[in-house]
């Protein structure tokens, strides 16, 4: 059972936004940065977004991140049939002091 | 380029000790504001952190794994490396090395090797 908790799927048709929240505490995402990471079936975990709002370079600005209290969101805009995967948020958790991952979210593209 | 590569069994058998190491290339290992750790992903579900190491050794686990890991780092060899013991076909993952900056995120991964617990 993930620490963090995400929606299991969303979905939208092209060219439409995504939202995707992660839900926690206190002491990952109260107090910490997030960060989001994508999937692609069959391929390793890239790095979407970090330091909660900041994109490495070569993510395009449709992907952006935010953070509220405990709760954090991924957004998707413009969405395209290539942002079919599966996509994690982390951080680091105080109490348990480690790192911990989302249960993580799949985006269909309709 | 930051490059990692997994190496070791694709086969491990119930009760003995899964044992990967991760080559790092492109850049160096002795390196201030990041963590060389390891992450598995269980065939079909998601992401799990197993824990981390800094250059100098300090280390952190996840609780659930915490009594059964170890990852320790060569810094002569430029390769940190994994201990499971006791494994079970619950630990069967693909696993990970990766490196994170302190403040939580993942920017480099290996590829990934795919380690099976079975008899």
């Amino acid at each position: 059972q993930s620490v963090l908790t995400q929606p299991p799927s969303v979905s939208a048709a092209p060219g439409q936004k995504v939202t995707i929240s992660c839900s926690g505490s206190r002491s990952n995402i109260g107090d910490n940065y997030i960060s989001w990471y994508q999937q692609l079936p069959g391929t390793v975990p890239k790095l979407l977004i970090y330091e909660t709002i900041k994109r490495p370079s070569g993510i395009p600005d449709r992907f952006s991140g935010s953070k509220s209290g405990t709760s954090a969101t991924l957004a998707i805009t413009g969405l395209q049939t290539a942002d079919e995967a599966d996509y994690y948020c982390g951080t680091w958790d105080g109490s348990l002091s480690a790192h911990v991952f989302g249960s993580g979210t799949k985006v269909t593209v309709l | 380029q930051l490059q990692l590569q997994e190496s070791g069994p694709g086969l491990v058998k119930p009760s003995e000790t899964l044992s990967l190491t991760c080559t790092v290339s492109g850049g160096p290992i002795i390196i201030s504001d990041y963590y060389w750790g390891w992450i598995r992903q269980p065939p079909g579900k998601g992401l799990e952190y197993i824990g981390s190491s800094f250059y100098t050794g300090s280390a952190s686990y996840s609780p659930s794994l915490r009594s059964r890991v170890t990852i320790s780092v060569d810094t002569s060899k430029t390769q940190f490396s994994l201990r499971l013991s006791s494994v079970t076909a619950a630990d069967t993952a693909v696993y990970y090395c990766a490196r994170h900056h302190h403040h939580g995120w993942v920017d480099s991964w290996g590829q990934g090797t795919l380690v099976t617990v079975s008899s």
